[in-house]
């Protein structure tokens, strides 16, 4: 079953306001992924993080890999009305064998009010 | 280039049913994948292919099968419909390793009445 946690569920904040989710796992990732969705359309990488410590940032989003390696967290400064939608995190083991897998968060819901 | 498409879009399905749901890629990546989407529980891997030739099952297998007899295509079959298989599916693809993320298609919202 899942192994990620993802938090909060949903959130509703206002145009301007940072927001923060975060993931938890009981085992360890080797990648962290940060995505987003849009009504009716698939997920889009926002954000990917290969090293325990890194913070990596791609315009108003930044995102961390944590030391454990066993969680992520996801920053959006100053929100915008676009930035409405779900937002996934998901991990990656590689198994050498038989390839790497994508486990999901269940999702954040962000609104943001005009 | 056109990424990932899959086809159809829509579909309503009865009970008992067979179908078929189709996914090409056009960016020659090794790896795809085929997940579902439920409210609340993000994206659960159904089956997934490391090339051609080469499937292997994920989290949520029962009641579907695959193949993959070419690079470009991973066709995800329903066997026989069932309610519980209402969902959205998204098929992705990447390169080997997914170590650049994996490419999403846009889905295929399946409802079995």
């Amino acid at each position: 079953g899942q192994q990620l946690n993802q938090s909060p569920q949903s959130m509703f904040i206002q145009e301007g306001e940072d927001v923060s989710m975060n993931c938890t796992s009981s085992s360890i990732f080797n990648t962290w992924l940060w995505y987003k969705q849009d009504p009716g359309e698939g997920p889009v990488l926002l954000i990917a993080l290969y090293k325990a410590g890194e913070l990596t940032s791609n315009g108003r989003l930044t995102a961390q890999f944590g030391i454990t390696r066993k969680d992520s967290f996801l920053n959006i400064s100053a929100s915008i009305p676009s930035d409405v939608g779900i937002y996934f995190c998901a991990g990656q083991k590689r198994k050498e064998t038989s390839g790497s897998r994508l486990t999901f968060g269940e999702g954040t819901q962000l609104t943001v009010n005009p | 280039n056109a990424g990932v498409t899959q086809t159809p879009k829509f579909q309503v399905l009865k009970t008992g049913q067979s179908m078929t749901l189709q996914c090409a890629q056009d960016m020659n990546h090794e790896y795809m994948s085929w997940y579902r989407q439920d409210p609340g529980m993000g994206l659960r891997l159904i089956h997934y292919s490391v090339g051609a030739g080469i499937t292997d099952q994920g989290e949520v297998p029962n009641g579907y099968n695959v193949s993959r007899s070419t690079t470009e295509d991973f066709p995800l079959r329903l066997l026989s419909a069932a309610p519980s298989q209402t969902s959205v599916y998204f098929c992705a693809s990447s390169y080997r390793g997914g170590a650049l993320g994996y490419t999403f298609g846009s889905g295929t919202r399946l409802t079995v009445v």
